[in-house]
This record gives structure tokens, sequence and C-alpha cells, in this order.
């Protein structure tokens, strides 16, 4: 079954403690990015890469970092969370850039 | 300032019924767009897609319109099912490298029984 699968998907942690989010996807696909989604903005994407060690950022880039080593993982990486970070968030893929976007099933992250 | 507006946050329908949703979009430079549906608890499935050369996809009960000198892109939903209820998100691109897509803050469709 053709997935996006991200872990873990619910997350209480605290200021300051790195964290990583797991991306993976079983469809060979070449692009990935990341978005998180808050109350009335809808979902606004964080970083995308277009291939293996190809990453750019987004709209809202800050406060992340991401890494693409295997076309088929992107993890997202909060080196310091802060409580703003607090969101949902959806990891997605495509085949290639411009194709229609499949997404994980989020992961809840809350930073207290 | 939000490239892509969705200014309805909620819709309610009664089954049976058409459902519309609207979505406006500022960049005149974008060429393609998706709906995307999202239940609680699950990231968003792809619904319907239209590019710039269309002004109509229909797929089964799903239709996209595509007014593009009022930027304006609507989703109609015939007849609208007790399933449908979801958030709808709007999405658009300028489908040349380099661009990534956009996305609207999304509505909440309501469909009564």
């Amino acid at each position: 079954e053709a997935q996006v699968t991200q872990n873990p998907r619910y997350l209480i942690t605290v200021t300051g403690k790195k964290l990583t989010v797991t991306c993976s996807q079983n469809m060979n696909h070449e692009y990935m990015s990341w978005y998180r989604q808050d109350p009335g903005l809808g979902l606004r994407q964080i970083y995308y890469s277009m291939n293996v060690e190809v990453t750019d950022k987004g709209d809202v880039p800050e406060g992340y970092k991401v890494s693409r080593k295997e076309k088929r993982n992107f993890p997202l990486i909060l080196e310091s969370p802060s409580p703003n970070q607090t969101s949902l968030y959806f990891c997605a893929s495509s085949l290639s850039f411009g194709n229609t976007i499949y997404f994980g099933e989020g992961s809840w992250l809350t930073v207290v | 300032d939000q490239q892509v507006k969705q200014n309805s946050p909620s819709l309610s329908v009664q089954e049976g019924r058409i459902s519309i949703l609207n979505c406006d979009y500022t960049n005149s430079m974008f060429d393609y767009f998706l709906w995307y549906k999202k239940y609680p608890a699950e990231g968003p499935t792809f619904l319907i897609s239209i590019s710039s050369i269309k002004d109509k996809n229909e797929d089964g009960r799903f239709t996209v319109f595509l007014n593009k000198s009022a930027k304006h892109l609507s989703l109609h939903i015939v007849p609208s099912q007790p399933g449908d209820s979801a958030v709808y998100f709007c999405a658009a691109s300028q489908g040349s490298y380099g661009q990534n897509f956009v996305f609207g803050p999304g509505t909440r469709l309501s469909v009564l029984p």
C-alpha cells in the first residue's frame, strides 16, 4: 500500500529539548516536504526536497532543519523547540514537483 | 498576505443538496489548482485538480470550476453526503520549476442528514 508514514503521531515535549519527527514514503517519490497546519492559516510549507541531498526552505523554515540522505526518508528536526512550534505537522511526497501530493497522517506536537 | 484565500471558514448544507466551496487567489501566475479533503486525525487527501488550460473538471460528484479572469475557483459537490463532512483545502501552484503549492486556510463543510 502506498504510504507516507510519520512518527511520532503525538508528542509533548519541553522547550529546548531537541526532537526529530521522522517521515518515510514507499512510493519512490522524488519530492518531499513538510507542512504545519495552524488554525486559520491552513497548511504552510516548512521545507521541501526535490531529491536526495537537495533541500530548500519553504515559507516558514525558522526553527527547523531537515535532511534528505535517502530518497524515502525526510526527517524534520527541531533543534531547540519553542512553544510557538506547537502545531500539527504533515509530511508529504509526490512523484515530482507539480504532481499530486500525498500526505502522511500528521504529527501533533506540543511544546510546553 | 495570503495568496490563496478561502473566505468561508465553515459551511453547512443539507444532505442531497449542492455544496459550493470557494477559493480566490491573488497570484496571476498560478496555473495549477487542487482541492484536498481532510478528516479529523487524518492527513489531507487529494480530491480533484484543474490546470489553467481548462475551466472545468469533473470527477463523479465533484466538479471544479476555474475563472481565471476573476482569479476564482470553486468546488461543487452534488449531491452532498454526510461522509463529505470534512475540511476542504484549496491549493495553487505556478507549475514551474522551483515553485510550490500554496494552500488556503480551509473551509469546514458539514453535511446535515
